[in-house]
């Protein structure tokens, strides 16, 4: 199971882009590159998921070189309200035991500043 | 309205008495998962189950028993629970397309002392 790092944290200021960055050297051809956020005391929300290249969706974009190694969560224009834990993970590749089994690891506390 | 429910969202129970955590969802997923969140350890997961009648451990199953015997439903077992089990309990459910990630239940907070 692909084991993946990010900082422990982050700080940025309202308006900015905010990009965090997930290393994950161990991921396996068929694995695909998750991103979830938490709010205190409430279940992780998904936000973005990818195989390769760039992802794009009305919240975030992700951006995956060629090697698959890293990975990075864009998130234009912060407010207040994204101030969260950001986690990334990689898995579920498609077949076989993998399947189901995630690890979320301890994630990014992103702070968002006025 | 498309989720996972948890019960109950906060529980004070006593060392070795046993209980039961319930998740139930109403999107007809294939996959669901029990996890658990202390301060500074992050998520980590402690079952899942692929379908009805398959499961298998995660990171952190001592302890713990889960069960899948209808695919809405996967409860979570402490037959005699220690102080060292006290904490943020979630359960979260996926169909078979990956799209949209897992849906989180609300949580439990599970306290033994």
């Amino acid at each position: 199971l692909a084991k993946t790092t990010q900082p422990i944290s982050m700080d940025s200021y309202e308006g900015q882009e905010v990009n965090i960055t997930c290393s994950h050297n161990n991921i396996a051809t068929n694995d695909y590159i998750t991103w979830y956020q938490q709010f205190p005391s409430q279940g992780p929300r998904f936000i973005i998921q990818g195989y390769k290249t760039k992802v794009t969706n009305e919240v975030a974009s992700l951006f995956i070189p060629a090697d698959r190694k890293s990975s990075t969560l864009s998130l234009p224009r912060v407010s207040l309200s994204d101030t969260a834990v950001y986690y990334c993970l990689v898995g579920e590749g498609g077949r076989g035991s993998t399947l189901g089994r995630l690890y979320f690891g301890r994630g990014t506390q992103l702070t968002v500043w006025p | 309205e498309a989720q996972v429910t948890q019960n109950p969202r906060y529980l004070i129970t006593v060392t070795g008495k046993k209980l039961t955590v319930t998740c139930s969802q109403n999107m007809n997923h294939e996959y669901m998962s029990w996890y658990r969140q202390d301060p500074g350890l992050g998520l980590r997961q402690i079952y899942y189950s692929m379908n009805v009648e398959v499961t298998d451990k995660g990171d952190v199953p001592e302890g713990y028993k889960v069960s899948r015997k209808e695919k809405r439903n996967f409860p979570l077992i402490l037959e005699s629970p220690s102080p060292n089990q006290t904490s943020l309990y979630f359960c979260a459910s996926r169909g078979q397309g990956r799209d949209y990630g897992y849906t989180f239940g609300s949580g439990t907070r599970l306290t033994v002392v």
